[in-house]
């Protein structure tokens, strides 16, 4: 069966920081990957999503980055932390047409 | 363009109160419809889809039904339980696999 693995599942940084987040999906090939931010209370805000290895489109101008060196791992990066970076982190994948979003369970990052 | 709009919540129920939440799409094309669920600290989990016109997605005693006519997928359920407190999210899928996604509805279901 397919799963998708998010980690770490908390992390507190100072501002200015680095940041490297994984995602891998396993029991399925090609499959479309995303990253996805909810700050505290608001809805989900597409940040990046991958239709293949090295390609990626960005949804909303910031200091990440995302990276997908294989075909089932996806980075979110970031070379200098600001505050507002804090929130939630979902990784998710679709591996058909019309299927729906899988989710992992999301890492908690705290800027301070 | 591809859009959902849901109600605003948050929404507070007594145990064994109906529920609905609603939601309508605007979208190109014919495309599906899904409801997630988010309990606190975690991801979120798909609770239930529809493909096509008519359908009826249900999972855990809730059902939604894709009406084009009127452009909605309005989830309901019978008789909530304190277990379901929760975020739930309407979304759609587009043309490319893009999804869309509404505000979500926040619930809390009192004993």
């Amino acid at each position: 069966s397919q799963t998708i693995h998010q980690w770490p599942a908390t992390l507190v940084q100072p501002v200015g920081s680095p940041l490297s987040l994984e995602c891998t999906v396993e029991g399925t090939s090609n499959p479309n990957l995303y990253w996805y931010r909810q700050a505290a209370g608001r809805g989900l805000q597409l940040l990046f999503y991958s239709v293949g290895i090295g390609q990626i489109s960005s949804e909303v101008p910031q200091n990440l980055s995302a990276s997908r060196p294989q075909d089932r791992q996806f980075i979110l990066s970031s070379k200098k932390l600001l505050l507002s970076d804090s929130g939630f982190y979902l990784c998710a994948f679709t591996d058909t047409p019309n299927s729906p979003l899988h989710f992992g369970n999301g890492t908690r990052l705290t800027v301070t | 363009g591809n859009s959902v709009t849901q109600m605003e919540g948050p929404v507070t129920l007594s145990e064994e109160a109906f529920l609905t939440i609603n939601c309508t799409y605007t979208a190109t094309g014919y495309p599906s419809l899904f409801w997630y669920v988010q309990y606190p600290g975690e991801g979120l989990q798909l609770l239930l889809k529809a493909t096509k016109a008519d359908d009826k997605g249900s999972n855990k005693g809730f059902e939604a039904t894709y009406r084009k006519e009127t452009t909605s997928f309005h989830l309901e359920k019978g008789s909530v339980q304190v277990s379901d407190s929760a975020v739930y999210f309407c979304a759609l899928s587009g043309p490319g696999n893009q999804f869309y996604f509404g505000t979500g509805t926040s619930l809390t279901v009192i004993p």
